[in-house]
């Protein structure tokens, strides 16, 4: 079965500081996707990152990095330079292959609600 | 290049009324999922569509819930003799590909049942 553990609940910090989102997941699948979600609170949920079990490659994107490790079952996110506008819930999901019973639907973790103070 | 779209973005029905849900997918996106998040839950799939045809609606309650994606206009989900524990936001998502491609979510419709 696959599933996404997400195991912080809520992270506070203070701007400026760097903070690390964990995500675990755990999947018998060789080929699937993993992808990271931002819901502000104003409640939509917006788009991050995808990667495929393939391509351990870190990313960056400005302030945003992804470290992904098969070794661990880790998709890691890292905000550095937090600011206020980072405030948000924010969400590990997961994906398999479209064979058999896995369409393509995401199994979300139950998500992250990090507050930036200011 | 509008995103995905949905509709009304707030919905409050009485017990034992329907509730429809619109979602219109991004431009040239064929595939549809609808979630839902219900407080201390998180995201759960419902459904999956693609036009004309439910591929995966192993998520959604087998009473009560019925979704489809016509050949023209948007996808719908609809919820009949809603009772309060229906009470949740409902999102759509879509995508251009089948393969674990990037979904891209609507804002959602925040149901309130009264």
């Amino acid at each position: 079965a696959q599933k996404v553990t997400q195991a912080q609940t809520e992270i506070s910090v203070v701007e400026k500081e760097d903070v690390t989102l964990d995500c675990v997941y755990e999947t018998r699948d060789t080929t699937y996707y993993l992808f990271w979600y931002k819901q502000p609170p104003s409640g939509e949920l917006v788009f991050l990152i995808r990667r495929n079990s393939f391509d351990e490659q870190n990313e960056i994107s400005g302030r945003y990095s992804w470290n992904f490790q098969k070794s661990t079952s880790s998709f890691n996110f890292t905000i550095t330079a937090s600011q206020v506008v980072d405030s948000a819930v924010y969400f590990c999901a997961l994906s398999g292959p479209n064979y058999g019973g896995s369409q393509g639907n995401l199994i979300f973790g139950k998500g992250t609600k990090l507050s930036v103070k200011p | 290049n509008a995103g995905v779209m949905q509709n009304p973005r707030h919905l409050v029905r009485r017990r034992g009324q329907e509730a429809r849900l619109r979602c219109s997918p991004m431009k040239g996106h064929s595939h549809v999922y609808w979630y839902r998040q219900l407080p201390e839950e998180g995201l759960k799939f419902m459904v999956y569509l693609q036009k004309e045809n439910i591929i995966d609606e192993s998520g959604m309650p087998k009473e009560r819930f019925s979704a489809e994606f016509p050949k023209e206009g948007p996808s719908i989900l609809r919820i009949q003799q809603v009772v309060r524990g229906d009470s949740a936001a409902y999102f759509c998502a879509s995508s251009l590909f089948r393969d674990g491609s990037e979904q891209y979510f609507g804002p959602g419709t925040r149901l309130t049942v009264t």
